[in-house]
Protein backbone atom coordinates (compact mmCIF):
# COMPACT_ATOMS: atom_id res chain seq x y z
CA UNK A 1 0.00 0.00 0.00
CA UNK A 2 0.78 3.23 -0.67
CA UNK A 3 1.85 5.11 2.69
CA UNK A 4 0.39 9.09 3.44
CA UNK A 5 2.53 10.94 5.73
CA UNK A 6 1.20 14.80 6.84
CA UNK A 7 2.72 17.16 8.56
CA UNK A 8 2.17 18.65 11.19
CA UNK A 9 0.18 15.97 13.00
CA UNK A 10 -1.53 19.24 14.94
CA UNK A 11 -1.16 22.91 14.64
CA UNK A 12 -2.78 25.61 16.13
CA UNK A 13 -3.53 29.05 14.51
CA UNK A 14 -5.56 32.12 14.96
CA UNK A 15 -8.56 33.47 12.92
CA UNK A 16 -7.23 35.40 9.78
CA UNK A 17 -3.99 33.31 9.73
CA UNK A 18 -2.22 31.74 6.33
CA UNK A 19 -2.12 27.96 6.92
CA UNK A 20 -0.61 25.06 5.43
CA UNK A 21 -0.74 21.39 5.75
CA UNK A 22 1.66 18.61 3.92
CA UNK A 23 1.20 15.40 2.83
CA UNK A 24 3.93 13.37 1.59
CA UNK A 25 3.29 10.18 -0.68
CA UNK A 26 5.46 6.91 -0.16
CA UNK A 27 5.67 6.84 -4.26
CA UNK A 28 4.51 9.15 -7.22
CA UNK A 29 1.08 9.28 -7.29
CA UNK A 30 0.25 11.89 -10.19
CA UNK A 31 -1.71 14.60 -8.55
CA UNK A 32 -4.06 11.16 -7.38
CA UNK A 33 -4.82 13.00 -3.83
CA UNK A 34 -7.62 14.43 -2.09
CA UNK A 35 -8.27 16.99 0.60
CA UNK A 36 -11.35 16.09 3.13
CA UNK A 37 -12.00 18.51 6.54
CA UNK A 38 -13.99 16.62 9.40
CA UNK A 39 -15.44 18.17 12.29
CA UNK A 40 -16.10 16.43 15.94
CA UNK A 41 -18.62 13.99 15.46
CA UNK A 42 -19.22 14.36 11.90
CA UNK A 43 -18.53 12.72 8.36
CA UNK A 44 -15.62 14.14 6.67
CA UNK A 45 -16.27 16.65 3.49
CA UNK A 46 -14.39 16.50 0.49
CA UNK A 47 -12.98 19.42 0.00
CA UNK A 48 -9.90 19.07 -3.11
CA UNK A 49 -9.10 16.67 -5.43
CA UNK A 50 -6.84 15.99 -8.02
CA UNK A 51 -4.58 17.65 -6.10
CA UNK A 52 -6.33 21.45 -6.39
CA UNK A 53 -9.20 20.97 -7.86
CA UNK A 54 -11.97 22.44 -5.16
CA UNK A 55 -15.46 20.68 -4.97
CA UNK A 56 -18.43 22.41 -5.52
CA UNK A 57 -19.33 24.72 -2.96
CA UNK A 58 -15.74 24.67 -0.84
CA UNK A 59 -15.04 28.34 -0.42
CA UNK A 60 -11.65 29.37 -1.90
CA UNK A 61 -9.73 30.27 0.24
CA UNK A 62 -8.90 26.66 0.52
CA UNK A 63 -6.13 25.31 -2.34
CA UNK A 64 -4.19 22.46 -2.71
CA UNK A 65 -0.93 22.10 -4.89
CA UNK A 66 2.24 19.64 -5.58
CA UNK A 67 3.26 17.08 -7.77
CA UNK A 68 4.82 13.46 -7.37
CA UNK A 69 4.87 12.36 -3.87
CA UNK A 70 4.45 16.56 -1.75
CA UNK A 71 1.43 18.08 -2.13
CA UNK A 72 -0.10 20.98 0.41
CA UNK A 73 -3.03 21.92 1.58
CA UNK A 74 -3.79 26.05 1.81
CA UNK A 75 -6.54 27.88 4.12
CA UNK A 76 -5.91 31.50 2.90
CA UNK A 77 -7.40 33.18 5.85
CA UNK A 78 -8.57 30.81 8.56
CA UNK A 79 -11.80 31.59 9.60
CA UNK A 80 -13.52 30.46 12.37
CA UNK A 81 -15.55 26.87 11.03
CA UNK A 82 -12.26 26.27 9.86
CA UNK A 83 -10.92 24.98 12.97
CA UNK A 84 -11.03 21.28 12.29
CA UNK A 85 -8.87 17.79 11.23
CA UNK A 86 -7.69 17.58 7.47
CA UNK A 87 -7.06 14.42 6.01
CA UNK A 88 -5.22 13.80 2.75
CA UNK A 89 -5.62 10.62 0.67
CA UNK A 90 -4.52 8.89 -2.31
CA UNK A 91 -6.54 7.01 -5.13
CA UNK A 92 -3.72 6.62 -7.46
CA UNK A 93 -3.24 3.16 -6.13
CA UNK A 94 -6.16 0.12 -7.44
CA UNK A 95 -4.60 -2.05 -4.68
CA UNK A 96 -6.18 0.19 -1.62
CA UNK A 97 -6.94 3.91 -0.97
CA UNK A 98 -5.08 4.97 2.09
CA UNK A 99 -5.43 8.64 3.78
CA UNK A 100 -2.89 10.31 5.99
CA UNK A 101 -3.03 10.01 9.76
CA UNK A 102 -4.65 13.70 10.33
CA UNK A 103 -4.03 16.76 11.03
CA UNK A 104 -5.68 18.70 13.27
CA UNK A 105 -6.21 22.38 13.29
CA UNK A 106 -6.73 24.03 16.41
CA UNK A 107 -7.81 27.71 17.75
CA UNK A 108 -4.76 29.76 19.06
CA UNK B 1 -30.54 15.81 -2.02
CA UNK B 2 -28.07 13.08 -1.56
CA UNK B 3 -28.62 10.95 1.31
CA UNK B 4 -26.66 8.31 3.10
CA UNK B 5 -27.79 6.70 6.36
CA UNK B 6 -26.16 3.81 8.31
CA UNK B 7 -27.92 1.54 10.70
CA UNK B 8 -26.74 -1.78 12.75
CA UNK B 9 -23.85 -1.04 14.78
CA UNK B 10 -24.21 -2.04 18.29
CA UNK B 11 -22.01 -3.66 21.00
CA UNK B 12 -21.03 -7.48 19.82
CA UNK B 13 -18.53 -9.82 21.66
CA UNK B 14 -15.24 -10.71 20.02
CA UNK B 15 -16.28 -13.27 17.21
CA UNK B 16 -19.43 -11.99 16.99
CA UNK B 17 -21.07 -10.87 13.50
CA UNK B 18 -22.49 -7.89 12.78
CA UNK B 19 -24.51 -6.61 9.45
CA UNK B 20 -24.08 -3.08 8.77
CA UNK B 21 -26.91 -1.38 6.12
CA UNK B 22 -26.44 1.84 4.15
CA UNK B 23 -29.77 3.35 3.14
CA UNK B 24 -29.80 5.42 0.01
CA UNK B 25 -31.35 8.33 -1.44
CA UNK B 26 -31.80 11.00 -3.58
CA UNK B 27 -29.94 9.87 -6.78
CA UNK B 28 -29.56 6.91 -8.54
CA UNK B 29 -28.14 4.03 -6.55
CA UNK B 30 -27.40 1.42 -9.10
CA UNK B 31 -25.16 3.80 -11.22
CA UNK B 32 -22.74 4.43 -8.65
CA UNK B 33 -19.59 2.60 -6.96
CA UNK B 34 -19.99 2.45 -3.10
CA UNK B 35 -17.37 2.38 -0.48
CA UNK B 36 -17.04 1.50 3.10
CA UNK B 37 -14.54 3.34 5.52
CA UNK B 38 -13.91 2.92 9.15
CA UNK B 39 -12.72 5.63 11.74
CA UNK B 40 -11.69 3.88 15.50
CA UNK B 41 -12.45 6.24 18.45
CA UNK B 42 -9.71 9.00 18.38
CA UNK B 43 -7.98 7.71 15.14
CA UNK B 44 -7.56 8.69 11.48
CA UNK B 45 -10.23 7.12 8.64
CA UNK B 46 -9.48 3.86 7.17
CA UNK B 47 -10.89 2.48 4.24
CA UNK B 48 -12.72 -0.93 4.63
CA UNK B 49 -14.38 -2.08 0.89
CA UNK B 50 -15.62 -0.90 -1.83
CA UNK B 51 -18.08 -2.49 -4.64
CA UNK B 52 -18.85 -1.29 -8.12
CA UNK B 53 -22.33 -0.49 -9.64
CA UNK B 54 -24.02 -3.45 -9.86
CA UNK B 55 -22.43 -5.75 -7.33
CA UNK B 56 -20.15 -7.93 -9.45
CA UNK B 57 -17.22 -6.84 -8.28
CA UNK B 58 -15.63 -5.84 -4.66
CA UNK B 59 -12.38 -5.30 -3.46
CA UNK B 60 -11.24 -5.37 0.74
CA UNK B 61 -8.69 -4.02 2.40
CA UNK B 62 -6.11 -6.26 3.80
CA UNK B 63 -7.51 -6.18 7.29
CA UNK B 64 -10.91 -7.48 6.87
CA UNK B 65 -10.48 -9.57 3.83
CA UNK B 66 -12.03 -13.01 4.03
CA UNK B 67 -13.94 -11.65 7.37
CA UNK B 68 -15.98 -8.82 5.89
CA UNK B 69 -18.42 -8.66 2.73
CA UNK B 70 -19.87 -5.67 1.01
CA UNK B 71 -22.97 -6.55 -0.77
CA UNK B 72 -25.68 -4.34 -2.55
CA UNK B 73 -29.40 -4.45 -3.58
CA UNK B 74 -30.08 -2.21 -6.12
CA UNK B 75 -33.63 -2.40 -5.84
CA UNK B 76 -33.46 -1.64 -2.17
CA UNK B 77 -31.07 1.26 -2.68
CA UNK B 78 -29.52 -0.36 0.08
CA UNK B 79 -25.27 -1.34 0.86
CA UNK B 80 -24.55 -3.51 3.05
CA UNK B 81 -21.62 -4.72 5.43
CA UNK B 82 -21.67 -8.03 6.36
CA UNK B 83 -18.62 -8.21 9.28
CA UNK B 84 -17.88 -11.87 10.73
CA UNK B 85 -15.28 -12.97 13.23
CA UNK B 86 -14.86 -9.88 14.89
CA UNK B 87 -12.23 -8.66 16.90
CA UNK B 88 -11.55 -5.77 19.62
CA UNK B 89 -9.61 -3.95 16.54
CA UNK B 90 -13.15 -3.56 14.30
CA UNK B 91 -13.88 -1.26 17.02
CA UNK B 92 -15.26 2.03 14.96
CA UNK B 93 -17.14 4.16 13.31
CA UNK B 94 -18.75 3.23 10.18
CA UNK B 95 -19.01 5.51 7.16
CA UNK B 96 -20.71 4.45 3.98
CA UNK B 97 -19.33 6.85 1.29
CA UNK B 98 -20.82 7.52 -2.06
CA UNK B 99 -17.84 8.64 -5.47
CA UNK B 100 -18.20 11.92 -7.16
CA UNK B 101 -19.90 11.56 -10.26
CA UNK B 102 -18.43 11.48 -13.74
CA UNK B 103 -16.45 14.94 -14.19
CA UNK B 104 -15.76 14.46 -17.76
CA UNK B 105 -12.01 15.52 -17.00
CA UNK B 106 -10.90 12.85 -14.47
CA UNK B 107 -10.54 8.90 -15.38
CA UNK B 108 -13.40 7.09 -14.46
CA UNK B 109 -11.35 4.55 -12.90
CA UNK B 110 -10.07 7.63 -10.26
CA UNK B 111 -13.43 8.90 -9.74
CA UNK B 112 -14.76 5.62 -7.96
CA UNK B 113 -12.54 6.13 -5.37
CA UNK B 114 -12.73 9.51 -4.42
CA UNK B 115 -15.47 10.07 -1.54
CA UNK B 116 -18.07 12.95 -2.55
CA UNK B 117 -21.09 12.02 0.22
CA UNK B 118 -20.96 10.26 3.21
CA UNK B 119 -23.56 8.95 5.54
CA UNK B 120 -23.43 9.93 9.68
CA UNK B 121 -21.61 6.75 10.72
CA UNK B 122 -22.43 3.76 12.55
CA UNK B 123 -20.71 2.67 15.81
CA UNK B 124 -19.47 -0.55 16.14
CA UNK B 125 -17.85 -1.83 19.76
CA UNK B 126 -16.68 -5.04 19.98
CA UNK B 127 -16.16 -5.89 23.37
CA UNK B 128 -16.48 -8.67 26.23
Amino acid sequence: DIQMTQSPSSLSASVGDRVTITCRASQGISNSLAWYQQKPGKAPKLLLYAASRLESGVPSRFSGSGSGTDYTLTISSLQPEDFATYYCQQYYSTLGITFGQGTRLEIK
Amino acid sequence: EVQLVESGGGLVQPGGSLRLSCAASGFTFSSYWMHWVRQAPGKGLVWVSRINSDGSSTSYADSVKGRFTISRDNAKNTLYLQMNSLRAEDTAVYYCARVLPPTGTLPAAMIKRLFQHWGQGTLVTVSS
